[in-house]
């Protein structure tokens, strides 16, 4: 099977701009998670989608970032407008379940830098 | 609250060596505990999970670990190491709660494993 895709794999852009992420999940898995690593320091939660719903998105930092999954298929993660701190490496993952056993498949991440 | 220490940044050992990457958790209740390995340009790939049962759970590549409750540990392990382990290794814990949580994974920082021939 696909596992999960995101992209682009990097992006560079200026401090004002907007950027947005693209997230495929594994098909089949209803369960999205965005996570973020900042250079150095832990990988932390943003939002979890299952399907289409918001399960919870209290990892988001601020109202500058916008995550949508229209039709519960994709996923998108916006950006708007990029801070210097927003850098870092954005990853998606999915799972069939929210079992606690059932991992997460990761994808291979956006590395987002903001200049 | 769910939270994950790995007090090693980086971690360096020769080939054919054992090697330990260390991990404590601190969760409410049981701990689901697993460990990812990141190599460079990829995504996590899981390794292995403690959820109930043997506290010694083996994994890909080798790779076991040992759930320690006492201790609130979870140290990653290889007999022997190879070169090709030389990755980015993470520990995590899983959300039991009932909520609007169940489910997420609360990181550490990542420990650096470098094998050297």
């Amino acid at each position: 099977e696909a596992g999960v895709t995101q992209f682009p794999s990097h992006s560079v852009i200026e401090k004002g701009q907007t950027v947005t992420l693209r997230c495929d999940p594994i098909s089949g898995h209803d369960n999205l998670y965005w996570y973020r690593r900042v250079m150095g320091k832990e990988i932390k939660f943003l939002l979890h989608f299952v399907k289409e719903s918001k399960q919870d998105e209290s990892g988001m930092p601020n109202n500058r970032f916008l995550a949508e999954r229209t039709g519960g298929t994709y996923s998108t993660l916006k950006v708007q407008p990029a801070e210097l701190e927003d850098s870092g490496v954005y990853f998606c993952a999915s799972s069939q379940d929210r079992s606690v056993g059932s991992p997460l498949h990761f994808g291979n991440g956006t590395r987002l830098t903001v200049t | 609250a769910q939270s994950v220490a790995q007090p090693e940044d980086q971690v360096n050992v020769a080939e054919g060596n054992p090697l330990t990457v260390k991990c404590t958790y601190s969760v409410s209740g049981n701990p689901y505990l697993f460990w990812y390995v990141q190599y460079p340009n990829r995504g996590l790939q899981f390794l292995l999970k403690y959820i109930t049962g043997d506290n010694l759970v083996k994994g890909s590549y080798g790779f076991e670990a040992e759930f320690n409750k006492s201790q609130t540990s979870f140290h990653l392990k290889k007999p022997s190491a190879l070169v090709s382990d030389s990755a980015l290794y993470f520990c995590a814990v899983r959300d039991r709660g009932r909520g609007s949580t169940l489910g997420r994974l609360y990181f550490g920082r990542g420990t650096q494993l470098t094998v050297w021939p």
